[in-house]
């Protein structure tokens, strides 16, 4: 049964860039679309992006400018990275694979502050 | 964008209770139409997936129907664990995709 499990440091300040891992155990990358999603606290959620098992990705316009997914397929890795934070992206940030997500990360909070 | 409205945003119920939220989305999405729970602290968990199937390991309480841009989820019996927020999204638009705002369902 695929698990994934996602880190990344989760207190930055105003211009840092916010880096994320989500690691896929017991599956594969391939064949599926990989999401990263976040949750403001108390809101909803939203979407950031997604890639395939080949690197072609895609980005919420909103988010576009700052917003890369790459992957480690050696590692079975996924990554998010998202420049220039400010307060507004303080969210829980989850990976999920594909278009109906599931499974789930645990869930990363990433709190920017100066 | 497709735009994802759900209704109500909140409700109360009780335990034994039939409880429907809506989903309607701002263009046709087909069957392209996927329902979650989330409970405090926790990440979402799929319930229903193209509008109607079943995600394995759901109580069959839980059922969706719907295509187009109206779709349903009900509960057929809310039971305690029940109380959580439901989110629709849409993946018709795999390039944009978009969630509802959430319907949270209190104890009454």
């Amino acid at each position: 049964q695929v698990h994934l499990q996602q880190w990344g440091a989760g207190l930055l300040k105003p211009s840092e860039t916010l880096s994320l891992t989500c690691g896929v155990y017991g599956g594969s990358l391939s064949g599926y679309y990989w999401s990263w999603i976040r949750q403001a606290p108390g809101k909803g959620l939203e979407w950031i992006g997604e890639m395939d098992h080949s690197g072609s990705t895609n980005y919420n316009p909103s988010l576009k400018s700052r917003v890369t997914i790459s992957v480690d397929r050696s590692k079975n890795h996924f990554f998010l990275n998202l420049t220039s934070v400010t307060a507004a992206d303080t969210a829980v940030y989850y990976c999920a694979r594909g278009a109906a997500f599931d499974p789930w990360g645990q869930g990363t909070l990433v709190i920017v502050s100066s | 964008d497709i735009q994802m409205t759900q209704s109500p945003s909140s409700l109360s119920a009780s335990v034994g209770d039939r409880v429907t939220i809506t989903c309607r989305a701002s263009q046709t999405i087909n069957t392209f139409l996927n329902w979650y729970q989330q409970k405090p602290g926790k990440a979402p968990k799929l319930l229903i997936y193209g509008a109607s199937s079943l995600q394995n390991g759901v109580p069959t309480r839980f059922s969706g129907s719907g295509s187009g841009t109206d779709f349903t989820l009900t509960i057929s019996s809310l039971q305690p664990e029940d109380f959580a927020t439901y989110y629709c999204q849409q993946s018709y638009s795999t390039s944009r995709i978009t969630f509802g705002g959430g319907t949270k369902v209190e104890i009454k």
